[in-house]
């Protein structure tokens, strides 16, 4: 059974900071992974996309890279501001046939806070 | 603007009563998705739709029924069979049920019990 872990579980750090959000999966049969933010109270907001194929997807200050073999995935928030203050959350497109084809397996999320 | 709505944002169940959530989408995506987010457990797949008058169970579909008549709306019943029905409903599209597309989410329909 596929399971998603996200580390650290809340992280708090002053703007201007880069950082690092760590993602793990336990079974490297993907399709993809999917990063997202979740404002409070909000729906999920489609960050970057990586197929099992890539190494990493850049969108402006995001970078995220995906180690399949490993089972790992990182996305780097450059020079972090108080507007990127939000739940960011992983999740993997299992590549398991059957009734795995329609799931996302997300992790826990990582609550980001950026004091000014 | 093109995107998906759920309503009501906010929805209250009495004990023993059917409630329904509406999902309804304006990007003309084939495959649709029902997904339950609690406090601490990440998203969890309860049904999808891969075409107009199909649907599937996800990890999580007992107490729960949908229908997809049409393409642009697939509404989600939580039945009074669903015992802990408390928590944050989120819709999500994409534009072929292909695992190599991107899901995108609505805002959400958060449901409480009276």
């Amino acid at each position: 059974k596929q399971e998603v872990t996200q580390i650290p579980a809340a992280l708090s750090v002053p703007e201007g900071e880069n950082l690092v959000l760590n993602c793990s999966f336990t079974d490297s049969a993907i399709y993809n992974l999917q990063w997202f933010r979740q404002d409070p109270g909000k729906g999920l907001t489609s960050l970057l996309l990586i197929q099992s194929s890539q190494r990493e997807q850049t969108s402006g200050r995001l970078n995220a890279s995906l180690d399949k073999s490993s089972g790992r995935s990182t996305l780097y928030i450059a020079a972090s501001q108080p507007g990127d203050s939000a739940t960011y959350l992983c999740a993997v497109r299992p590549d398991a046939g059957g009734t795995s084809y329609g799931k996302l397996t997300f992790g826990q999320g990582t609550i980001l806070t950026v004091h000014p | 603007d093109g995107g998906i709505t759920q309503s009501p944002k906010y929805l209250f169940r009495k004990e023993g009563q059917n409630v329904t959530l509406s999902c309804e989408q304006n990007l003309n995506h084939d495959a649709m998705y029902w997904y339950r987010q609690d406090p601490g457990q990440g998203l969890r797949l309860i049904y999808y739709s891969q075409i107009v008058n199909d649907f599937q169970k996800g990890d999580i579909a007992e107490g729960y029924s949908v229908s997809r008549e049409k393409k642009e709306s697939f509404p989600l019943t939580v039945t009074s069979a669903q015992k802990n029905p408390t928590a944050f409903y989120l819709c999500a599209s994409s534009i072929t049920p292909s695992p190599y597309q991107p899901q995108h989410f609505g805002d959400g329909t958060r449901l409480s019990i009276l």
